[in-house]
C-alpha cells in the first residue's frame, strides 16, 4: 500500500519563502510528482523528481530523498496567486497508479 | 487550457440514476485516467486506459464503469447513484502508459446527487 503525509494547511506571507514537506511510504518507487490545485480547479503539474537532490524551476524547487522517503516543495517570492493546494504524489512505476496525498492548503497573506 | 476536455461541467441528478461523463484527451495522448475528488479529500484514482485497453484499476466501485473508444475519448459511467457519489470527477491524459510523465487534467465534472 501507499501512505503519504503532508501538513494539512500552511500560511505564509507574500514575498516570503515556504517549504511544504511530504513523507511517503510506497511498495515500489519510481518518482514523485508535485501538482498545484486551485480550489475547484484542475491540478496542474509542477515537478517530477526521479533522482535524489534539488531541482529548481523558476520560483519553485522540489527536493527528493529516496532513502528517507521524503520530499519537499520550496516556493520563493510568494505571490497571492500561489494560494492553492499542493499535492504530493509518489509513483510506483510501471502501470501502477499515481497516488495523490490530500494536499497542503497554502494561504498567502499580504 | 490543458487541452483535455470534459463534459458536462456540472451535473445534478437524483439517487438511483445513471450518468455518463465524457473526456477528450489532448491530441496525441493515448492514456486516459479518471480520478474522483470528494470535498476536502485527495484525488482518488479510479481507472486508466491506454489506447483503448484498461491498464490499471484503483478503488473503482462495481457501480462504475469506463471505456476508451477508438478515437481515444473516454466515458465514465456511474449507475445506481448514491449521495456519497457527489464529487468532482477529473479526467487526465498523458502520452505514455506508465504515468511517469506530466499528466494534463481536464477542468472536471462536478456531480451532485440529490
Amino acid at each position: 500500500g501507499q501512505n503519504i503525509d503532508q501538513p494539512t494547511e500552511m500560511t505564509a506571507t507574500e514575498g516570503a519563502i515556504v517549504q511544504i514537506n511530504c513523507t511517503y511510504q510506497t511498495s515500489g518507487f519510481n518518482g514523485l510528482f508535485w501538482y498545484q490545485q486551485h480550489a475547484g480547479e484542475a491540478p496542474t503539474f509542477l515537478s517530477y523528481n526521479v533522482l535524489d537532490g534539488l531541482e529548481e524551476k523558476g520560483r519553485f524547487s522540489s527536493f527528493l530523498s529516496r532513502s528517507k522517503g521524503y520530499s519537499y516543495l520550496l516556493l520563493k517570492e510568494l505571490q497571492m496567486k500561489d494560494s492553492a493546494s499542493y499535492l504530493c504524489a509518489p509513483y510506483s512505476g510501471g502501470y501502477q497508479k499515481v497516488t495523490f496525498g490530500t494536499g497542503t492548503k497554502l494561504q498567502v497573506i499580504p | 487550457d490543458s487541452g483535455v476536455t470534459q463534459t458536462p461541467k456540472h451535473l445534478i441528478t437524483a439517487t438511483g440514476q445513471r450518468v455518463t461523463l465524457r473526456c477528450s484527451p489532448r491530441s496525441g495522448d493515448l492514456s486516459v485516467y479518471w480520478y474522483q475528488q470528494s470535498l476536502d479529500q485527495g484525488l482518488q484514482f479510479l481507472i486508466q486506459y491506454y489506447n483503448g485497453e484498461e491498464r490499471a484499476k484503483g478503488n473503482i466501485l462495481e457501480r462504475f464503469s469506463a471505456q476508451q473508444f477508438p478515437d481515444l475519448h473516454s466515458e465514465l459511467n456511474l449507475s445506481s447513484l448514491e449521495l456519497g457519489d457527489s464529487a468532482l470527477y477529473f479526467c487526465a491524459s498523458s502520452v505514455s502508459a506508465p504515468m511517469n510523465t506530466e499528466a494534463f487534467f481536464g477542468q472536471g465534472t462536478r456531480l451532485t446527487v440529490v
